[in-house]
Order: structure tokens, then sequence, then C-alpha cells
């Protein structure tokens, strides 16, 4: 039990265009889900918390216009890269924390790897 | 403010020996403890986890980690190598938000 999964696994795109990732919780509701971001050779880095049914909080320095984050039912969070750029290129992973769940557990979904061109 | 220091980048070990990967946190909360592994491209799988049940937990695959509030470590060890250990390890505190460590590379020589 406790899946998650993101699609695409693996994504190319052109400078300027837009990329929307999803993660999913498989088999659980997920109240909360995260967004984090990894840099080749680098750790993970919190990037938002989305609550279903209400905005995302962002970490410090995290760009809200440009990661738009929806997180509309209890099994579907999105994450959209707008304009992205080749700095935007990175390895993005969700996790979800299940509603009525231990706030200290979460499950990771695979990541996605996003390249900009 | 939580933060987590992992001492080594990379650590490198033959096959058959043991496996000691360092993990240091610091926390203003009674923290929960995560060590997870990472093969490359793929995504995170949790190893073991600590939360003030037992001082020594066993995770999978034949690791453990001991929790010394005193050294404020949480070091994970493992007897002996196997290649398929060849990952990225990172040491996570959770008080209000999962941080994550730096990361250790862990090299297996045949």
């Amino acid at each position: 039990g406790a899946v998650v999964s993101q699609h695409p696994s693996w994504v190319i795109c052109k400078s300027g265009t837009s990329v929307k990732i999803e993660c999913r919780s498989l088999d659980f509701q997920a109240t909360t889900m995260f967004w984090y971001r990894q840099f080749p050779k680098q750790s993970l880095m919190l990037m938002a918390t989305s609550n279903e049914g209400s905005k995302a909080t962002y970490e410090q320095g995290v760009e809200k216009d440009k990661f738009l984050i929806n997180h509309a039912s209890l099994t579907l969070s999105t994450l959209t890269v707008t304009s992205a750029h080749p700095e935007d290129s990175s390895f993005y992973i969700c996790s979800a924390r299940a509603g009525g769940g231990a706030k200290d557990t979460q499950y990771f979904g695979p990541g996605t790897r996003l390249t900009v061109l | 403010a939580q933060s987590v220091t992992q001492l080594d980048s990379h650590v490198s070990v033959s096959e058959g020996t043991p496996v000691l990967l360092r993990c240091n946190y610091s926390s203003s909360y009674s923290p929960s403890l995560f060590w997870y592994v990472q093969h490359p491209n793929k995504g995170l799988q949790l190893l073991l986890k600590y939360t003030s049940a037992a001082t020594l937990v066993k995770g999978i695959n034949g690791f453990e980690a001991e929790f010394k509030k005193s050294e404020t470590s949480f070091h994970l060890t493992k007897p002996s190598a196997h290649m398929s250990d060849a990952a990225e390890y990172f040491c996570v505190v959770y008080g209000q938000n999962f941080v994550f460590g730096p990361g250790t590379r862990l090299s297996v020589l045949p």
C-alpha cells in the first residue's frame, strides 16, 4: 500500500514552453502533498506544500508564478513549470501524506526528470 | 529549526566489509529521523525511521541506525556491504517539515 506515482517520468521540452507534472496517490487519500526539487548530485529541497482544496505554500525563493501547483483532489496534485528555461532542468519529486496519517510519514513518488533545451 | 549534516559526501567500501554512513542533526523539537536510499534516476526508498521508541532501529536490507541524543547523531550501519547497496543515502530530520541532508554516495568495490 501507500504508493505514489508521477507522470511523466521523463520529459524534454523546448525553452519557453510549459510542462505539467502529475503526482497521484494510488491507494490512499492525500490531504497534503509536497513538491521537491533535486539538482544533479545534490539533495532534495522542498519547493512547496499543498493541501487539498487550498493554495499551496511556497518555500522562500521559489517563484509561485513560475511553479504553479494545483491540488484539486485528494489523490492528485500537479506542478506546472511555466515558461521553462534550461536552468529549470532538474529532478522533481513529489510526496504525499495520508489524511489522518502521522505528520512525519510521507510517501515519495519515483520522480520526474525535466530537461529544458 | 532543523538541519542535517552528513559528514562524508562519498564513502567507498569493499564488498563484504562493514558500512558506516554518518549523520548529525540539529532540531528544536524531539525529532523523527529517517534514512532514505536513492538509486540512480530513481525515487526515494525508506530504509528506516526513528521515532523515540527504541534507540537502535533496524531497517530493510540489513541496515540499522542508532540514535544518540548526547551526540545528536544517527549513523547508518550495515555489517556486510553488497554491490547492490551502491547508491545515494540521505539522512532526514522531521520537526515541522522534512529536511534532507546533503547525501552520501556509497560505492561498493568488488
